[in-house]
């Protein structure tokens, strides 16, 4: 069965620190995207970074990073020098090969920077 | 701001009542995907219109519906309400028909209460 997992259902993290959300997915397709969005307490979803399944370099942008591991089936999130307005929600989805027209979602990672 | 719109931002309604849920795309975006995010469900992928055609069904109550019209916008119709149908009720677009790494940009999204 296709599925995520994020098994941290809250993190802390000191401002200006560095942090790393978990995700590990399960598919048996051989191609997928892996996506991660931020839930602010506001409610909307904003997306921050995709990541290809036969991608060679694991994405980035700005300060987040996606440390993949295809053979662990994990798609890490690195925040870089945290700010106090990353304090969210944050879910990892996956786009199925085989079922390109939704995407599956965790159950997400609630994230707490402090000063 | 992703430029994806939704209307209303709140609704407030009683059981056995029927609502409109209103969503226009990003500007060139062909493909418009509806979930809901409830607390014991999590995020789920309900339906997918592409082009104004119906493209994927996921876990759509059959008291739901929706539709794409030729401008691009979407409706999500709801009907006999019950307490379980309150949820944040999201809508994403895409630019393409569902490719593995095609972003879907979410809209602010519509809360919903059924009392």
């Amino acid at each position: 069965a296709q599925k995520i997992t994020q098994t941290q259902p809250g993190m802390f993290v000191q401002e200006k620190e560095a942090v790393t959300l978990d995700c590990t997915y399960d598919t048996s397709d051989p191609s997928y995207g892996l996506f991660w969005y931020k839930q602010p307490s506001s409610g909307e979803m904003i997306f921050l970074i995709y990541q290809g399944s036969y991608d060679q370099q694991n994405a980035t942008e700005g300060r987040y990073s996606l440390n993949f591991q295809k053979a662990r089936k994990s798609a890490n999130l690195v925040i870089s020098a945290s700010q106090l307005g990353d304090s969210a929600m944050y879910f990892c989805a996956m786009r199925p090969f085989e079922d390109t027209d939704k995407l599956i979602f965790g159950t997400g990672t609630r994230l707490q920077v402090f000063p | 701001d992703s430029g994806v719109t939704q209307t209303p931002k709140h609704l407030i309604t009683a059981t056995g009542q029927r609502v409109t849920l209103r969503c226009s795309p990003r500007s060139g975006d062909l493909s418009v995907y509806w979930y809901q995010q409830s607390l014991d469900q999590g995020l789920q992928f309900l339906i997918q219109y592409y082009n104004g055609e119906e493209r994927a069904k996921g876990n759509i109550l059959e008291r739901f519906s929706a539709q794409q019209f030729p401008d691009l916008h979407s409706e999500l119709n709801l009907s006999s309400l019950e307490l379980g149908d309150s949820a944040l009720y999201f809508c994403a677009s895409g630019t393409s028909g569902g490719a593995r790494e095609e972003t879907q940009y979410f809209g602010p999204g519509t809360r919903l209460l059924v009392l």
